[in-house]
């Protein structure tokens, strides 16, 4: 079946810092990958995709590039700022499962500190 | 705000109850999903709606079901609860099917069994 990898956490950086966040799935097909973004209270956002190999998604400074040959998309930032602080996950949609039903990593508690 | 609402926002109850959360989806959006959020599961898919229809099932168990009424909002039964049951609920809604389109979250439920 599906399933999706990433590192845990926490994980503590200072302002400014570059950011890596590790992700490796394994798919029966070609899904669509996704990194969304939950602040502490609220519901998930999405914060980038990618839906074919080598496609890069960005937003707010993020960028995560689509591997087929790794079966990775890491999220990089090139420096974070305390309000990047919140639960990072990385998910896939495989269209060979039959759903659109997102699977997820366990999520990555990133703490950044002034 | 991702324009998903979901009530309650809390709700506390005893083993071997049932329970129903509900959602709006976002205006227009045909799809709704329904997700839970656990400690030692991480987020799973549970079951997604199209249009009134059941378009797919994930991990969901056999004493939870859930529906779509014809004005698109959606009810998550949960019945016989257990302990294990305590977790927060996601709702979330998208425009079309397909894997790569945005789903948008509302905000959860979290559901507490004593």
């Amino acid at each position: 079946g599906n399933s999706v990898t990433q590192m845990e956490g926490p994980v503590t950086l200072s302002e400014e810092a570059f950011l890596t966040i590790n992700c490796t799935y394994t798919a029966t097909g070609y899904p669509s990958l996704f990194w969304y973004v939950q602040y502490p209270g609220e519901g998930l956002q999405l914060l980038l995709k990618a839906t074919k190999a080598d496609d890069k998604g960005s937003n707010k400074g993020f960028e995560a590039t689509y591997r087929k040959e790794t079966t990775s998309f890491h999220l990089e930032k090139g420096s974070v700022q305390v309000s990047d602080s919140a639960v990072y996950f990385c998910a896939l949609s495989d269209p060979g499962g039959g759903a659109d039903g997102l699977t997820f990593g366990k999520g990555t508690h990133l703490i950044i500190q002034p | 705000d991702s324009g998903v609402t979901q009530t309650p926002k809390h709700l506390i109850t005893a083993t071997g109850q049932r329970v129903t959360l509900r959602c709006s989806p976002r205006s227009g959006d045909l799809s709704v999903y329904w997700y839970q959020q656990s400690l030692d599961q991480g987020l799973q898919f549970l079951i997604q709606y199209y249009n009134g229809e059941e378009r797919a099932k994930g991990n969901i168990l056999e004493r939870f079901s859930a529906q779509q009424f014809p004005d698109l909002h959606s009810e998550l039964n949960l019945s016989s609860l257990e302990l294990g049951d305590s977790a927060l609920y996601f709702c979330a809604s998208s425009a079309s099917l397909g894997p790569s389109g945005e789903q948008f979250f509302g905000p959860g439920t979290r559901l507490t069994v004593l």
